[in-house]
């Protein structure tokens, strides 16, 4: 298996623009999870999917950010409109089964700069 | 409900041993262990799932102690591979999961 496949690997945007982030989860991991990672902040939980349905968005800061997955291959997050203050690393990870009890495997992430 | 790291930083040399702690203020069913080197995705080093559990591979080992609701990583006779920052995650439900603040790593010849 390829691993968690993230794109795109970097971003530059300006303030005010859409930016969508795109992850590809291991086949047959049913938890996709999406974090944000800065010095400050540490690992962020945005949100997570189980068997493509949100289950917990309480960490999305905004209505700014939104999720989807579509089908159990293909997730996003979008940013509309972005803003300097989301410049971060998003990573996305996948699980088997409950999240808890089995390892994450992460993507390599998007490191996102909104200028 | 984030568990907290310590130490935030520490260094070695080549050999040297070292252990980083995890302590969390909620009742803990796992622990994992993750590994991030600079610019990479962190990796998955191992998982704990019960009181007073050890595991380990190579010189990388761990153990949970329930009751204190703390978790420690030894790491035994360090290689310069082993530099990065490590995170622990704990599992206070089966829903709930969080990254502890981390501790960066550096080994130096």
């Amino acid at each position: 298996d390829a691993g968690v496949i993230q794109s795109p690997r970097h971003e530059v945007t300006e303030m005010g623009q859409e930016v969508t982030l795109r992850c590809k989860p291991i086949s047959g991991h049913d938890y996709l999870f999406w974090y944000r990672q800065t010095m400050m902040r540490g690992l962020e939980l945005l949100i997570y999917f189980n068997n493509n349905v949100p289950i917990d968005d309480s960490g999305m800061p905004e209505d700014r950010f939104s999720a989807k997955m579509p089908n159990a291959s293909f997730s996003t997050l979008k940013i509309q409109p972005s803003e300097p203050r989301d410049s971060a690393v998003y990573f996305c990870a996948s699980s088997f089964r409950r999240a808890s009890e089995y390892g994450y495997t992460f993507g390599s992430g998007t490191r996102l700069t909104v200028v | 409900q984030q568990p907290v790291q310590s130490p935030q930083a520490v260094i070695l040399r080549e050999g040297e041993d070292a252990v980083i702690n995890c302590s969390s203020s909620k009742a803990l069913y796992s622990v994992h262990w993750y590994r991030q080197k600079h610019g990479e995705a962190p990796v998955f080093l191992m998982i704990l799932l019960k009181g007073g559990e050890q595991k380990g591979h190579e010189k990388i080992s761990a153990s949970f102690n329930e009751k204190k609701q703390q978790s420690s990583l030894y790491l035994t006779a360090s290689q310069l591979s082993y530099s990065g920052t490590y995170f622990c995650g704990t599992g206070i439900t089966g829903n709930q999961f969080y990254f502890g603040t981390g501790t960066s790593l550096t080994v130096i010849p």
